[in-house]
C-alpha cells in the first residue's frame, strides 16, 4: 500500500499571503488529522476530518482551516500568513473506525517558511 | 484534559547500552498510549501502542514499553542501543473523552555514541 503523501514538500511564502497544503491518505483510510510541528511548541493538533466532516479541532486561530473531499484527500489552508506560521505541517491518516485507539500513519510533512 | 510529559529533551547513551525514555501522562479516563519515532526530515512512525490488556507492549526495532497505571507512566526501553536508533521519540496519549484528538509530548532526542 502506498503511504501518506503530502504536497508540496517545501514552500516559501511571504507574510500576508495564503497557502494550501494537500494530503492524500492511505487507500481505505477515512480519517485525516493535521499537526503543526515547531521547535518551540512541538507537535500541536490542528484538526481532524472523517468522511468530509470535521470531528475535532485544536486551539488555532480561524486563519487555519481545512476540508476533506469525498475521496478522503484533505487540504489545509492558512490565510494571512505570519512569520510564526513557519513550521513543518504533518498530515496523518487512520481508518477512523477504531476511535481514540486508531493508529495514525504520518506523511513526510510540508515545510512552510514564511518570510 | 489529557497531557503528556517527557522527562529529558535529550538523552545520550553508548552503543549497546540500555535505552530508557520516560513518559508520564494525564488522562481522566482510561488512556490509549503511543510511542512514535521521527528521523530527520521524515514524518512520525509508530513504534508501539497500548490500548487494553497486557501492560507490557512490544514494538518494532526491539523497543518495548510498560503501562503503569499507578504511576501514570509509559516509559520506553530497549536493552541494547544501536547507532540507527538515534532519532527523536514522541510519547502520545488519546482517550475517548478527547474526541479523536491525540496529544503529543515535547519529544526526546536520543543520541547514540559509538
Amino acid at each position: 500500500k502506498a503511504g501518506v503523501t503530502q504536497t508540496p514538500r517545501y514552500l516559501i511564502k511571504t507574510r500576508g499571503q495564503q497557502v494550501t497544503l494537500s494530503c492524500s491518505p492511505i487507500s481505505g483510510h477515512r480519517s485525516v488529522s493535521w499537526y503543526q510541528q515547531t521547535p518551540g511548541q512541538g507537535l500541536q493538533f490542528l484538526f481532524e476530518y472523517f468522511s468530509e466532516t470535521q470531528r475535532n479541532k485544536g486551539n488555532f486561530p480561524g486563519r487555519f482551516s481545512g476540508r476533506q473531499f469525498s475521496n478522503s484527500r484533505s487540504e489545509m489552508n492558512v490565510s494571512t500568513l505570519e512569520l510564526g506560521d513557519s513550521a513543518l505541517y504533518l498530515c496523518a491518516s487512520s481508518s477512523g473506525l477504531a476511535g481514540a485507539s486508531d493508529t495514525q500513519y504520518f506523511g513526510p510533512g510540508t515545510r512552510l517558511t514564511v518570510l | 484534559a489529557q497531557s503528556v510529559t517527557q522527562l529529558g529533551s535529550h538523552v545520550s547513551v553508548s552503543e549497546g547500552a540500555l535505552v530508557l525514555l520516560r513518559c508520564n501522562y494525564s488522562s481522566s479516563v482510561p488512556p490509549y498510549l503511543f510511542w512514535y519515532v521521527q528521523y530527520p526530515n521524515q514524518g512520525l512512525q509508530l513504534l508501539l501502542k497500548y490500548t487494553t490488556g497486557a501492560t507490557l507492549v512490544k514494538g518494532i526495532n526491539g523497543f518495548e514499553a510498560e503501562f503503569k497505571k499507578s504511576e501514570t507512566s509509559f516509559h520506553l526501553t530497549k536493552p541494547s542501543a544501536h547507532m540507527s536508533d538515534a532519532a527523536e521519540y514522541f510519547c502520545a496519549v488519546s482517550d475517548m473523552g478527547g474526541g479523536f484528538k491525540t496529544i503529543f509530548g515535547a519529544g526526546t532526542r536520543l543520541f547514540v555514541k559509538a
